[in-house]
């Protein structure tokens, strides 16, 4: 079936730093990518979306400043939490899909950030 | 807005059969989706409706009735392994496809 691979799978790191996500499709391509950000115990939250070759559509609320996305291939998505904070640890997650409607999602493992 | 509503938390027998309801107020629908999420680990595709009606998967099934805004998970002879977070998650027919995620029921499955 298709994978779509996160990296890395955990992050620990001080206050201020900037933390690199990466989220490829490694068997299809994948014009469209999601990123999801997730509390313990709570639903997925629907970050933005990432379009191959165009600027991200990013969910009210969230800062595109903060969190910068970059999809420059049909295969790698990547977000950047910038000069991060503790209140940025959480569980994120990307998934891609294979282009249509009632294709599923298929995630990747998700990265555990916690900031010092 | 978008909303979607599913139970906390339900707790079934191994064996038995347990029905996950979600019902759901959208902008939009394309189809309905539920996936399997076990504690820190990513979601897993389980089922899609776009039709109303049931589909069946083997041990699971799932139901959809669009006028009603409803749809509903259906396990049956659980095992323990089936103790997880389900969620339900619509797919808008908005451009991209965007996926809203209801906050999932925890499943516990016991002996």
């Amino acid at each position: 079936g298709a994978v779509v691979s996160q990296h890395p799978s955990w992050v620990i790191c001080k206050s201020g730093t900037s933390v690199k996500i990466e989220c490829r499709s490694l068997d299809f391509q994948a014009t469209t990518m999601f990123w999801y950000r997730q509390f313990p115990k709570q639903s997925l939250m629907l970050m933005a979306t990432s379009n191959e070759g165009s600027k991200a559509t990013y969910e009210q609320g969230v800062e595109k400043d903060k969190f910068l996305i970059n999809h420059a291939s049909l295969t790698l998505s990547t977000l950047t939490v910038t000069s991060a904070h503790p209140e940025d640890s959480s569980f994120y997650i990307c998934s891609a899909s294979q282009g249509s409607s009632n294709q599923p999602q298929h995630f990747g493992d998700g990265t555990r950030l916690s900031i010092l | 807005g978008q909303n979607i509503d599913q139970p906390t938390e339900m707790t079934a027998t191994e064996g038995a059969i347990v029905q996950i309801n979600c019902t759901y107020q959208t902008s939009g629908f394309n189809g309905l989706f539920w996936y399997q999420q076990h504690a820190g680990e990513a979601p897993t595709f389980l089922s899609y409706n776009v039709l109303d009606g049931l589909e069946e998967k083997g041990r699971f099934s799932s139901f959809l009735s669009r006028s009603k805004g409803y749809s509903y998970l259906l396990l049956k002879e659980l095992q323990m392994k089936d103790s997880a977070s389900y969620l339900c998650a619509v797919t808008l027919n908005t451009g991209g496809f965007k996926t809203i995620f209801g906050a999932g029921t925890r499943l516990f499955v016991k002996a």
